[in-house]
């Protein structure tokens, strides 16, 4: 079974703080993906990468930065942390095969609280 | 961009049948899918549709029809460990394999 596995299922940080939110993938996936799921907006693409050291911004990057310095790991960081960004944050990964499903595995969440 | 329009909440009971719609606008679509999310839990896949047609898995099936931007989730027999927010999610052409998603349509299972 594709595990993807978040560091952390809670955190609580200060407005300000420097955040890192830690996601490893165990099956050799081509992409990863960071989201942010909030209630009634659904789930918003922050950042993903196809490759290691490659990345692309999605529908929401701004206050956000992302690397992928080994295949298995992708890390969201937020600089400068605030209470906007209080939100459930998810990881997935997926395959990269042309003309096939590619599936998105997700972790269980990490629900980030900035006080 | 795309736009994906399902219902925000749904009401049926259990050992009936539920259909969830989902409507999209895309340019250059490159399949459906649709995940379950129970409360507090990661989504999880449950179908996949990228032609015109039914496909049918157990309990579940989803239809496509690429022309009218139109999708529906089935869930037949439904149990109350179906009570969960069901998530159409669609892929364009290019892109690198990022879908989006729609808001989520959670369902209640009643007795």
């Amino acid at each position: 079974d594709v595990k993807v596995t978040q560091s952390s299922r809670y955190l609580v940080k200060r407005t300000g703080e420097k955040v890192f939110l830690e996601c490893v993938q165990d099956m050799d996936h081509e992409n990863m993906f960071w989201y942010r799921q909030d209630p009634g907006l659904g789930l918003r693409l922050i950042y993903f990468s196809y490759d290691v050291k490659m990345k692309e911004k999605g529908d929401i990057p701004e206050g956000y930065s992302v690397s992928r310095e080994k295949k298995e790991r992708f890390s969201l960081i937020l600089e400068s942390a605030s209470t906007n960004q209080t939100s459930m944050y998810l990881c997935a990964s997926s395959l990269y095969r042309e003309l096939a499903k590619n599936i998105q595995y997700f972790g269980a969440g990490t629900r980030l609280s900035v006080l | 961009g795309q736009n994906i329009d399902q219902p925000t909440e749904m009401t049926a009971t259990e050992g009936a049948i539920v259909q969830i719609n989902c409507t999209y606008q895309t340019s250059g679509f490159n399949g459906l899918f649709w995940y379950q999310q129970h409360a507090g839990e990661a989504p999880t896949f449950l179908s996949y549709n990228v032609l015109d047609g039914l496909e049918e898995k157990g309990r579940f099936s989803s239809f496509l029809s690429r022309s009218k931007g139109y999708s529906y989730l089935l869930l037949k027999e439904l149990q109350m460990k179906d009570s969960a927010s069901y998530l159409c999610a669609v892929r364009a052409i290019g892109g690198y394999q990022k879908v989006t998603f729609g808001t989520g349509t959670k369902l209640q299972v009643i007795p």
